[in-house]
């Protein structure tokens, strides 16, 4: 089955700074790459996601690149605020519908 | 537009008691999918459900956990006879007919065994 590692697991910026998130994956035929925000006892919040069909997308201030040839997708989070300080989660898709999510990372953002 | 909506928020149970977790899907949504979270990990896929049909069940225990989606009404996980590692917070997804993968979740149970 699909295999999700997600690199790091804590990561501390300051604000302003950009924060970068990195996904590997192992199952070629995903296609599906979400990215979820999951504050402090809230569930998770789908805040962006690619097709294996485009290699980049944007929202505002997060951006999403897939390297589909080395299995690998990036979250960037431009000019953080501290109300960006969640843990976020990748997944890829595993079959016909689930998602395989990665452990997760922990964003600090420091005033 | 409400999301999907989840009760109770906090349950509680003694070991050997049953727990029955509640979710209704957005507006317009059937598909449903529910999740464990362990502290500090991910999500685990549990089952998937349709109206009235279980998908995909392939990351439920064998034994003690079953789940629904009636015709009516909301989907139900339910845990017998509990044990304390059951203990973990338990989310319900639900995404449109017609892209199974963007999913939804809603705001969680959090399941205690004393």
């Amino acid at each position: 089955g699909e295999n999700v590692e997600q690199h790091p697991s804590t990561l501390s910026v300051q604000e302003g700074d950009s924060a970068v998130i990195k996904c590997t994956y192992s199952d070629s035929a995903s296609n599906y790459f979400p990215w979820y925000k999951q504050e402090l006892g809230k569930g998770p919040q789908l805040i962006i996601d690619i097709r294996s069909n485009v290699g980049e997308k944007k929202d505002q201030r997060i951006a999403v690149t897939l390297n589909k040839t080395a299995k690998h997708f990036s979250l960037h989070i431009t000019e953080t605020q501290p109300e960006d300080s969640a843990v976020y989660f990748c997944a890829a898709n595993s079959g016909y519908s689930t998602l395989t999510f990665g452990k997760g990372t922990m964003l600090l953002v420091s005033p | 537009n409400a999301g999907v909506m989840q009760n109770p928020r906090h349950l509680v149970r003694r070991r050997g008691q049953e727990a029955r977790l509640r979710c209704s899907p957005m507006k317009g949504h059937s598909h449903v999918y529910w999740y464990r979270q362990l502290p500090e990990e991910g999500l685990k896929f549990m089952v998937y459900l349709q109206k009235e049909n279980i998908i995909d069940e392939s990351g439920m225990p064998k034994e003690r956990f079953s789940a629904e989606f009636p015709k009516e009404g909301p989907s139900i996980l339910r845990i017998q006879q509990v044990v304390r590692g059951d203990s973990a917070a338990y989310f319900c997804a639900s995404s449109p007919q017609d892209t199974h993968y963007e999913q939804y979740f809603g705001p969680g149970t959090r399941l205690t065994v004393t």
